[in-house]
């Protein structure tokens, strides 16, 4: 089946670092990938999606420049939060779907844990 | 405006015995998907069930069915014979736009946090 690897799972750093979250289709190809972020108890957020080759199309209210998406190959997406502040603290976690496959079911990574201190 | 609405935030259920985790949408596109997804407490998402908009039929996947009334937009998850480890969060999710194209996304419901009852 069809498996996302993310990369870190959780990762803590310091106010005003950047941080590359790494999102890897391992047995399929995936021109699109898209990014969710997801807050203690409550529901995943989409922030954007990830198109090979172009520029990401983020959601209203998502800064595309606090949150640089690059998808430079058919199996690798990177989301790098910029400056990180607290308030940028969340489970981040990304998705794929195989092109062709079952009615674009999304496939997810586990996940990366941001915590900013 | 919510696009996926999941009225109940917890659900209790007995261990063997069968819930229904509700689900409304609201969407004017015609073709869309209708998806369940189970998260536990490591946080992956684990996809359960999808429902096409076109499909005549509901969607069934072992325990788990889905109850898809295309005129009430609803399409609630049925978990028969409810074991321990369904104890998790249930989202419900709508892909919307054109598949073909990849130009598609797909948006979450709230979230019903399920606890099997031994």
């Amino acid at each position: 089946g069809a498996v996302v690897s993310q990369h870190p799972s959780w990762v803590i750093c310091k106010s005003g670092t950047s941080v590359k979250i790494e999102c890897r289709s391992l047995d399929f190809q995936a021109t699109t990938m898209f990014w969710y972020r997801q807050f203690p108890k409550q529901s995943l957020m989409l922030m954007a999606t990830s198109n090979e080759g172009s520029k990401a199309t983020y959601e209203q209210g998502v800064e595309k420049d606090k949150f640089l998406i690059n998808h430079a190959s058919l199996t690798l997406s990177t989301l790098t939060v910029t400056s990180a502040h607290p308030e940028d603290s969340s489970f981040y976690i990304c998705s794929a779907s195989p092109r062709g496959g079952r009615a674009n079911v999304l496939t997810f990574g586990a996940g990366s844990r941001l915590t900013v201190l | 405006a919510q696009k996926i609405t999941q009225t109940q935030p917890g659900m209790f259920v007995q261990e063997k015995e069968a819930v229904t985790l509700d689900c409304t949408y609201d969407t004017s596109d015609p073709s869309y998907g209708l998806f369940w997804y189970k998260q536990p407490s490591s946080g992956e998402m684990i996809f359960l069930i999808y429902q096409g908009s076109y499909d005549q039929q509901n969607a069934t996947e072992g325990r788990y069915s889905l109850n898809f009334q295309k005129a009430r937009k609803s399409a609630n998850l049925v978990i028969s014979a409810s074991q321990l480890g369904d104890s998790a969060m249930y989202f419900c999710a709508m892909r919307e736009g054109e598949v073909n194209t990849g130009g598609f996304k797909t948006i979450f419901g709230a979230g019903t946090r399920l606890f099997v009852k031994a």
